[in-house]
């Protein structure tokens, strides 16, 4: 079953633009993560932010949690043809290896 | 620096065959997990192997099984396929000791089945 909800299901942007890709999630966790996939390949791992944590930021990418809200924003920004792919949050819980995926946001970004 | 790789790329069998898939963690990897990804969705959690154990196992039947050997590759088994088994099957690989899920965990670009 899946934990964790995309939103929106697709976004189609500017090259330039900012992109903002939502997750809400279900149950306590331990951290969550989010990940790009591109057509028809593996899943890339983007940024992790832990339960204690509120922000974190890596290059052009700011990722937010509310715990209390069981929720978490992707950001990106000045976003670029390349940024083009699927984006998934997963979610890992206490003492698990295990990865819950959402079913991922859609990201066009048109040049 | 190896990644994971995942052979084969793609794979055709026929309802009630049975297919085995193949795994090669990132170096310096010792825990290996692998995740069926339906057309559209996001990748589901199948089961992981650390140690040459099954040690976490998801929600799926046990037509799904799976290997790990003692240099840390792993294969995954289904048997009796159906129409429903079509995806992309994903390996994940990673280290037992951050157990917790401190750190990302590294994809392979998985193996297309496709089921006639």
């Amino acid at each position: 079953s899946q934990q964790g909800e995309e939103d929106p299901q697709a976004l189609s942007i500017q090259e330039g633009e900012n992109a903002t890709m939502n997750c809400s999630y279900k149950t306590s966790i331990n951290n969550l993560q989010w990940y790009r996939q591109n057509s028809g390949r593996g899943l890339v791992h983007l940024i992790l932010i832990r339960s204690n944590e509120r922000e974190k930021h890596s290059g052009r990418l700011r990722v937010t949690l509310d715990t209390s809200k069981k929720s978490s924003s992707l950001l990106i920004t000045a976003s670029r043809a390349a940024d083009t792919a699927s984006y998934f949050c997963a979610t890992g819980g206490a003492g698990s290896y295990q990865l819950t995926f959402g079913k991922g946001t859609k990201l066009s970004v048109i040049p | 620096d190896a990644g994971v790789t995942q052979s084969p790329t793609h794979l055709i069998k026929t309802r009630g065959q049975q297919v085995t898939l193949r795994c090669s963690p990132k170096s310096g990897h010792d825990t290996v997990s692998w995740y069926q990804q339906a057309l559209g969705q996001g990748p589901q959690f199948i089961f992981q192997y650390y140690e040459e154990e099954e040690r976490q196992r998801g929600n799926f039947p046990d037509r799904f099984s799976g290997h790990q050997f003692p240099n840390y590759s792993s294969e995954l088994n289904v048997n009796a396929l159906l129409l429903g088994d079509s995806a992309l099957y994903l390996c994940a690989s990673s280290f037992w000791a951050t157990k917790g899920g401190n750190q990302p965990q590294h994809f392979g670009d998985g193996t297309r089945l496709s089921i006639l």
